[in-house]
This record gives C-alpha cells, structure tokens and sequence, in this order.
C-alpha cells in the first residue's frame, strides 16, 4: 500500500503553544487529505478535509481558527493546534486519499500530543 | 442510525485458528466501498481490504478475507490461521458514492479488540 508519514510522532508543549503536525504523502500525490482525533479506545474523528490549494472543510463542531490546515502541496498537508490546552491533547492522525486506485485512504502513524 | 456497526466489542481466538469480525453496514447509494483497517497498540491505521459495492467477488488479501453479502448488508472480515501480531483494534469503514467521486468520507465502525492468544 501507499506510504503516509507525519512528524512528530509525539509532542509534548506547554499550555498556550501552538504545535504543528506535518502529514506527508510519500509515493503518490494527494490532492485530499484527511485530519482524525481519537480518543482513547475509540474510534476516529474526522476533523477536517484538506484540500490542495483550497481552503479545509471543517466538521460540524471543530474550531477552525483554533486547528489551522495548510495543504501547500500535492505531498504536504499541515495541522497546527494554535493556543493548545490540556484539553486538546490527544492522538492526531492523518490520512491521505489515493483517488486513483479504489479511493482508499492511506494513514500516517499518528502524533500523540499532550499539553501541559 | 449507525451506518456502520461492528456489535463485538472484543474478541479472542487461538493462535493459528480462525477468525472472523462482523461488521454490518447501512446505506441507500447503490455505489459504495468497504474498508478493513487495523490499529495496533502503536496506533497507526493499517489498510487491510477492500470491497466496492459492484465486486462480483469477496475481496482476498493474504489471510484476510472479506465475506461479502450484499443483501444482507454485511462485510464479515475473515482472518486464517491467526498470529499473535495479529492482536489489534479491527476498524470497519464505509465510503458511499463511487470511487474517484466526490463524496469520499470515510464513516467508521466502534472497533473490535481482538486478542490472540498463544
């Protein structure tokens, strides 16, 4: 299958910091990707969709000026938590959409995130 | 309504049997996709099958299996001869419309812990 990766695996910041989480498409170009929170021992949240050269589209519910996506390439999408609290740690997860074959999405290993 | 239900929260099996992971769906597009993934305690999603709604075959992957039944609106995964690596939270999910379309959400079931035992 195709190769997503997402740095950094886990970060740890202070309360008030923004954090940024690169999601990147290793070996086919994706024009969507995708941004999941889960939760412990459940299932995922889709967030938002991220587009190539558009603006995201945001689920009912989520923040957008608090979860901020750039997807500056057919490769690249970003996700930067601004002003994160110990509320928003979780487990963030990427995924990237490979129109071309059965429209699978492809995940990224995930980023832990806890804020103190 | 929940458009995807996975009803087994856990399951066990033996190593080397084995075993299958119910997973119903509920949709009126007549174009959809079915989709296995499974999570380790690491937490990556890893893509394990898929079904399209106009499959005239159960899809095959290695020791998955997809037990496809369309008019009952079932994607069972079937897992052979069960290995303790396989031990992992088991995600069933749905993408309705056709492929390449523009709807291309993925809704996902609860999950299903399957533990294999040595």
């Amino acid at each position: 299958g195709a190769v997503v990766s997402q740095h950094p695996s886990w970060v740890i910041c202070k309360s008030g910091t923004s954090v940024k989480i690169e999601c990147r498409s290793l070996d086919f170009q994706a024009t969507t990707m995708f941004w999941y929170r889960q939760f412990p021992k459940k299932s995922l949240m889709l967030m938002a969709t991220s587009n190539e050269g558009s603006k995201a589209t945001y689920e009912q519910g989520v923040e957008k000026d608090k979860f901020l996506i750039n997807h500056a390439s057919l490769t690249l999408s970003t996700l930067t938590v601004t002003s994160a609290h110990p509320e928003d740690s979780s487990f963030y997860i990427c995924s990237a959409r490979d129109r071309l074959s059965t429209d699978t999405q492809y995940f990224g290993p995930g980023t832990r995130l806890t804020v103190l | 309504a929940q458009k995807i239900t996975q009803t087994q929260p856990g399951m066990f099996v033996q190593e080397k049997e084995a075993v299958t992971l119910d997973c119903t769906y509920d949709t009126s597009d007549p174009s959809y996709g079915l989709f296995w993934y499974k999570q380790p305690s690491s937490g990556e999603m890893i893509f394990l099958i898929y079904q399209g709604s106009y499959d005239q075959q159960n899809a095959t992957e290695g020791r998955y299996s997809l037990n496809f039944q369309k008019a009952r609106k079932s994607a069972n995964l079937v897992i052979s001869a069960s290995q303790l690596g396989d031990s992992a939270m088991y995600f069933c999910a749905m993408r309705e419309g056709l492929s390449g379309g523009s709807n291309y959400k993925l809704t996902f079931g609860k999950g299903t812990l399957l533990t294999v035992n040595p």
